[in-house]
């Protein structure tokens, strides 16, 4: 079964330098969300978009943005990089038509190296 | 401030024995819980769910429970086998789109 994609699957990056994650949701799914896990952390919530419109904002930095497109797949742009920015980035997708109770299939993550 | 709370960073079971992890949260507005698996250099693997309204939900080797008078769930897993070593990962959902995740528990299944 198709899982969500995501890439790179590892980045490095300069501090104050820029990155874009992608995502590429389950087909079907129509909601993606963004998580980050720093090292020895649980996941934290970043953003979600449903229908291409953000959905809902949780802690993410006002140098990120993010965005869903219209085949669903969504990027994270971050930018003025910084060292604590190191860390995993999940993406999940799941369908929205269910209602609120939709399990978040999650991709495998995008390690971001900030030197 | 820890909304959703895993106390054991790790738990290490015997092959065939049941595997209890073990999960608190405080904030009253969660309304559903999920359980994830993570292995090494790979996404959190949705493992089971459970709504507020009930207090148990089986599937296969793996059942979730949840008291929500002591804001507690909790995951068995009967019987445990090797293939189940993985960090699990409690979350849970109120409201908003995003999940709460505990750190984690790791768990190890030693033959």
């Amino acid at each position: 079964a198709a899982g969500v994609i995501q890439s790179p699957r590892h980045l490095i990056k300069e501090k104050r330098e820029t990155a874009t994650l992608k995502c590429y949701p389950i087909p079907r799914h129509d909601t993606v969300y963004w998580y980050q896990q720093g090292p020895g952390q649980d996941p934290q919530f970043l953003i979600s978009f449903y229908e291409k419109m953000q959905s809902d904002k949780g802690s993410i930095p006002d140098r990120f943005s993010a965005q869903q497109f219209s085949d669903y797949h969504s990027e994270l742009n971050m930018s003025s990089l910084e060292l604590g920015d190191s860390a995993l980035y999940f993406c999940a997708s799941s369908p929205r038509g269910g209602g609120a109770f939709n399990e978040q299939f999650f991709g495998p993550g995008t390690r971001l190296t900030v030197l | 401030d820890q909304q959703v709370k895993q106390n054991s960073p790790s738990l290490s079971v015997q092959e065939g024995r049941i595997s209890i992890l073990n999960c608190d949260y405080t904030n009253s507005m969660f309304d559903y819980f999920l359980w994830y698996k993570k292995y090494p250099a790979e996404g959190p693997t949705f493992l089971i769910s459970i709504s507020s309204i009930k207090d148990k939900n089986e599937d296969g080797r793996f059942t979730v429970f949840l008291n929500k008078s002591a804001k507690h769930l909790s995951l068995h897993i009967v019987p445990s086998q090797p293939g189940d070593s993985a960090v699990y990962f409690c979350a849970a959902r109120g409201g908003a789109d995003g999940l709460t995740f505990g750190k984690g528990t790791h768990l190890i299944i030693q033959p």
